[in-house]
């Protein structure tokens, strides 16, 4: 079936390094994509969003690629930090609802 | 600022009890959503709202339901809760670009 996936469930950076963080989807009709962050014990929290006409966005130290040829999205940050420690959520638009994958968790090692 | 407020942070219930779960936005979103998140499993959606009186099923609606009284509160029932209902419940409204935005969750425990 569809889904919206991730190439690893959990991902460790050196503090100051940049941390890349992939998602693969599945349908093609997609036109929406959203990236969340949640931190232990809080809910979902917006980063960046993408829309399909685009193949590049970038936020204050986050950027986020799309490759609609290979139905893949990722998420870069620059210069990662102890408070970038989280669970990162990738997420696509079917129709008015979003659906997501299962989530990568970042650790920062010092 | 943005706000969604979920009324209760963590809830210890017993089988069979009614739970009643509640989500509040100041935002004036039309939809309104909730999931429930477990680990391994990611985000499951349970029910949405696109109005008032309005309800959708969404992946997993067995065992729940909703009530949108008011285009701001968004209510999620377990009508008799099991122990496999234990999980965090998560409440969002959307902004009309499609970004939601989501509460703090709630966290159920069924004994």
């Amino acid at each position: 079936g569809e889904s919206v996936g991730l190439h690893l469930p959990t991902l460790s950076v050196q503090e100051g390094d940049n941390s890349i963080i992939n998602c693969a989807y599945s349908n093609s009709a997609s036109d929406y994509f959203i990236w969340y962050k949640q931190e232990s014990g809080k809910g979902p929290q917006f980063i960046i969003d993408i829309r399909s006409n685009m193949d590049k966005r970038q936020g204050q130290r986050v950027t986020v690629l799309l490759n609609k040829t290979v139905k893949h999205l990722s998420l870069q940050i620059a210069a990662t930090q102890p408070g970038d420690s989280a669970v990162y959520f990738c997420a696509e638009r079917r129709a008015q609802k979003l659906v997501f994958g299962q989530g990568t968790r970042l650790t920062i090692n010092p | 600022d943005v706000k969604v407020t979920q009324s209760s942070r963590y809830l210890v219930k017993r089988t069979g009890e009614k739970v009643f779960l509640e989500c509040v936005q100041d935002m004036d979103h039309e939809n309104m959503f909730w999931y429930r998140q477990d680990p391994g499993l990611g985000l499951r959606l349970i029910y949405f709202s696109y109005d008032v009186k309005m309800k959708e099923k969404g992946d997993i609606p067995e065992g729940y339901s909703v009530s949108r009284e008011k285009k701001e509160r968004f209510s999620l029932i377990l009508e008799s809760a099991s122990t496999n209902q234990t999980s965090m419940y998560l409440c969002a409204s959307q902004r009309n670009t499609g970004e939601l935005f989501f509460g703090e969750g709630s966290r159920l425990t069924v004994l």
